[in-house]
């Protein structure tokens, strides 16, 4: 099993571009989040979904946009890059059964913007 | 609202000495704990969870944790630090039922010293 799986995982962007990082799951887990993680802050929640057609914000969703059209893939769209948004960016899935379920992560995508 | 607080950047420890990570944790309701680890360029990895129940919880590569509700803490615990245990570990609470977020600390080094 590939459990989740990001692209890309390194990406360079000057400032005012746009990109969108995708996260796919074979899972089917029900929940899947994006988080960025920053240098003694932790890993901050950025947005998250419940389901096929649904998200919600984070912590930190400024800047940022999110669209879950298939079950198993969780898009996050950059409209404009700025340097602020330079990062490592984490997906994460969980099952929905479960309520209290782990998290499973992808490998994380590093992103650098100029 | 949600929060989690690793008091430490960084434990030092002497391989074969026991050794502890410190989590405090702030949530309406029962709360719902859960440790992960993360190595160097690597997506982080579930250890062990406490729902409900006995409040030692024994997870993988010999590691525990003890939840003490009084204290609002969820200390990680492991009886003797190999020297392949040095990573990021991090702490994250999800609250009551119908809360979907899952809320990270920023993370404490370990290093095992051999």
């Amino acid at each position: 099993n590939a459990g989740v799986t990001q692209t890309p995982k390194f990406r360079v962007l000057k400032t005012g571009q746009s990109m969108t990082l995708l996260c796919a799951q074979d899972m089917n887990h029900e929940y899947m989040y994006w988080y960025r993680q920053d240098p003694g802050m932790g890993l901050r929640l950025i947005h998250y979904s419940v389901g096929e057609g649904t998200t919600a914000k984070g912590e930190v969703p400024d800047g940022y946009n999110v669209s879950r059209l298939k079950k198993q893939n969780f898009l996050l769209g950059l409209e404009s890059a700025a340097p602020s948004q330079t990062s490592v960016y984490f997906c994460a899935s969980s099952l929905a059964g479960t309520l209290y379920g782990e998290l499973f992560f992808g490998e994380g995508s590093r992103l650098t913007v100029l | 609202a949600q929060s989690v607080a690793q008091p430490e950047d960084q434990v030092n420890v002497a391989e074969g000495n026991p050794l502890t990570v410190k989590c405090t944790y702030s949530v309406s309701g029962n709360p719902y704990l859960f440790w992960y680890v993360q190595y160097p360029n690597r997506g982080l990895q579930f250890l062990l969870k406490y729902i409900t129940g006995d409040n030692l919880v024994k997870g993988s590569y010999g590691f525990e944790a003890e939840f003490n509700k009084s204290q609002t803490s969820f200390h990680l615990k492991k009886p003797s630090a190999l020297v392949s245990d040095s990573a990021l570990y991090f702490c994250a609470v999800r609250g009551a039922s119908g809360t979907y977020k899952y809320i990270f600390g920023t993370g404490t080094r370990l290093k095992v010293l051999a």
